[in-house]
């Protein structure tokens, strides 16, 4: 069965410094890879998607991501993180090129510090 | 993007009672909406899809008849927890998709969830 991994439940990171969050996946074929952030009371954002093409993807909020065929990933990097950023960041697989049905990682939950 | 609305965002319950959460797409026609459940810690777990018209289609172990779903309008799908006891507490989300196609073609939103606690 297809899974999603987020090896890091929580990261502590200083305002001003990069971060990185992983994501590795199980699945036979290249899925649709997401990345979502939630902050409280809020809905799920989506960050940026990847379904083919360039293997390093641009997203909203100065946040990217690459996706890794031969390790199964697709971690997101932001060079330089500020205050907002601190939210539950959700790594996701779209498996169908029909629908919309996600299945999700156990979120990373991101601190930053001042 | 896209706005949609969950209601309530919190809500407690007696043991036994029901509750009805409400997913509403407030700018555009969803035919499809997705009802998730995320307990802590883990991830969020796909229930069902509701489609506009039609009956839900439930994903596996997910008791239908504990957990209905009515989609009766384009902008409006409703999850009710039937006799709701505490290890149904959870948190809720729903994901609308405009128009119709997968994650090529289209995209979907989500609410802000539901904090369901049974006492």
């Amino acid at each position: 069965a297809q899974s999603v991994t987020q090896p890091d439940i929580h990261i502590t990171v200083s305002e001003g410094a990069s971060l990185e969050l992983r994501c590795n996946y199980s699945y036979g074929a290249t899925p649709y890879l997401f990345w979502y952030v939630q902050s409280p009371g809020q809905g799920l954002q989506l960050l940026l998607k990847y379904f083919s093409g360039d293997t390093l993807v641009q997203g909203i909020k100065g946040f990217e991501a690459e996706f890794k065929r031969s390790q199964s990933s697709f971690n997101l990097r932001k060079p330089s993180v500020h205050w907002s950023d601190a939210a539950e960041y959700f790594c996701a697989v779209g498996l169908s090129s029909n629908d919309y049905k996600l299945s999700f990682g156990a979120g990373t939950t991101v601190t930053v510090r001042a | 993007g896209a706005v949609v609305s969950q209601h309530p965002s919190r809500v407690i319950c007696k043991s036994g009672t029901s509750v009805k959460i409400e997913c509403r797409s407030l700018d555009f026609q969803a035919t499809t909406m997705f009802w998730y459940r995320q307990f802590p810690k883990q991830s969020l777990m796909l229930m069902a899809t509701s489609n506009e018209g039609s009956k839900a289609t439930y994903e596996q172990g997910v008791e239908k008849d504990k957990f209905l779903i009515n989609h009766a309008s384009l902008t409006l799908s409703t999850l009710t927890v039937t006799s709701a006891h505490p290890e149904d507490s959870s948190f809720y989300i729903c994901s609308a998709r405009v128009g119709v196609g997968g994650p090529g073609d289209t995209e979907a939103f989500f609410g802000q969830g539901t904090r369901l606690t049974v006492v």
